[in-house]
């Protein structure tokens, strides 16, 4: 059971160009998150679906777009990076039963020269 | 808008010490979660809080839920140089965690 996994792990990019994160999930969960991690701001989300097809805004959606377009997978899309957007990446996905817990992808390492 | 702060955002400790985080929201929340990061890896869930004044133990740490459901605290007693890492609340309201910035703690052998 792998859990959530996020590709790649690492991504060096030059300002202007554009990437790709994958998110995939095998715990069949409707809701799923993207977060940014920087330095002493903790964990801020980008965007988050709860379910397929579905796609809301987070606290800091500028510059990202996501798509849903099935249920295991949430991709998170920078269409002209920015320096501002060197950072740590996290997806999660949210347990439906009461603990309402998250899990948690290994991590983006994204870094914009 | 909803806004969640943690202090202190960093505490070295000796190991044996007692260590204590606090999380403040602007707003009531549904429910307050408590996750561990450690050094170079991804949030990992530790418990979740639903209750007005709720108080849950697990083994040497122990969390509690504010009255009026805006605060939180995370307590461990005798630090141990595996709890090394940082600790986030995040509150639950509208379909989304809003994390606070996080406690950094070291445990110093």
């Amino acid at each position: 059971n792998a859990g959530v996994t996020q590709t790649p792990k690492f991504r060096v990019l030059k300002t202007g160009q554009s990437m790709t994160l994958l998110c995939a999930q095998d715990m069949n969960h409707e809701y799923m998150y993207w977060y940014r991690q920087d330095p002493g701001m903790g964990l801020r989300l980008i965007h988050y679906s709860v379910g397929e097809g579905t796609t809301a805004k987070g606290e800091v959606p500028d510059g990202y777009n996501v798509s849903r377009l099935k249920k295991q997978n949430f991709l998170l899309g920078l269409e002209s990076a920015a320096p501002s957007q060197t950072s740590v990446y996290f997806c999660a996905s949210k347990d439906p039963g009461m603990n309402r817990k998250l899990f948690f992808g290994s991590g983006t390492q994204l870094s914009v020269l | 808008g909803q806004q969640v702060m943690q202090i202190p955002q960093y505490q070295h400790v000796q190991e044996g010490e007692d260590f204590t985080t606090y999380c403040n929201s602007s707003t009531t929340l549904s429910n307050i979660q408590w996750y561990k990061q450690r050094p170079g890896g991804h949030p990992v869930f530790l418990i979740q809080l639903v209750k007005s004044g709720e108080v849950k133990k697990q083994k040497r740490l122990t969390f509690q839920f504010g009255e009026a459901k805006k605060n939180s605290s995370l307590h461990i007693t005798a630090t141990q140089t595996t709890d090394v890492g940082t600790y986030f609340c995040a509150g639950y309201t509208g379909n989304q965690f809003y994390f606070g910035t996080g406690t950094s703690l070291t445990v110093i052998p």
